[in-house]
């Protein structure tokens, strides 16, 4: 099983839609979890921290849930500008072990 | 945010010769740095973890023989890649903690990555 896994889509979505991915880790003791953008031939960007607790930033929502080990990302009112490669990455496990493991991204493409 | 810059952005060599790139944390300093590689349409793997004043720790299957890492200061890391083959043509990429605080992790933050062809 990999240790980070995603649906590498493409999903083609609608400009205005909602989109959602999931991710699913394979370390119970991953602490950290993050969802970074890659665009085509640049290096990943972070796009936000998951917490316990959810968390929201705008148009994006990220959630985590430990018991089934999965984190989710939603796009809400997505716009062309959205369209990337979206990057499910988690830490090594303990804190101050900085070590990421990244998923194959999720591509993502907004159609007009 | 914090910057990572990298140099060159891209390079193309002849098999058999030595590529040096270059990662520097621009307004932050950084006992840890690291290296990733990325294949076309591949997720980014971790090649190594670069300690400043140490050796650094490579990931297994790694030869740590033909990709030397130097960190010699806390704002600069250096890969190079001794007697580079096709193969080893890839999109290099480093990172760099920003140190975090006791509430959080910290944040890796990636250099624009060294686009490597050798032909």
């Amino acid at each position: 099983r990999k240790e980070v896994e995603q649906d590498p889509g493409p999903f083609n979505v609608p400009e205005g839609a909602t989109v959602a991915f999931n991710c699913t880790y394979s370390n119970s003791a991953s602490q950290s979890f993050f969802w970074y953008r890659q665009d085509c031939r640049k290096e990943p960007k972070l796009l936000m921290s998951v917490y316990s607790s959810g968390n929201e930033d705008g148009r994006f929502t990220a959630q985590l849930n430990r018991a089934s080990q999965y984190i989710s990302l939603l796009i809400r009112d997505s716009k062309l500008s959205d369209s990337a490669t979206y990057l499910c990455v988690v830490n090594g496990g303990n804190f101050g072990n900085e070590k990421l493991t990244f998923g194959t991204g999720t591509r993502l493409t907004i159609i007009p | 945010g914090a910057v990572v810059s990298q140099h060159p952005s891209r390079v193309i060599c002849k098999s058999g010769t030595s590529v040096k790139i270059e990662c520097r944390s621009l307004d932050f300093q950084a006992t840890t740095m690291f290296w990733y590689r990325q294949f076309p349409k591949k997720s980014l793997m971790l090649m190594a973890t670069s300690n400043e004043g140490s050796k650094a720790t490579y990931e297994q299957g790694v030869e740590k023989d033909k990709f030397l890492i130097n960190h010699a200061s806390l704002t600069l890391s250096t890969l190079t890649v001794t007697s580079a083959h096709p193969e080893d043509s890839s999109f290099y990429i480093c990172s760099a903690g920003d140190g975090g605080d006791y509430r959080i992790q910290e944040t890796q933050y990636f250099g624009p990555g060294t686009r490597l062809l050798v032909l």
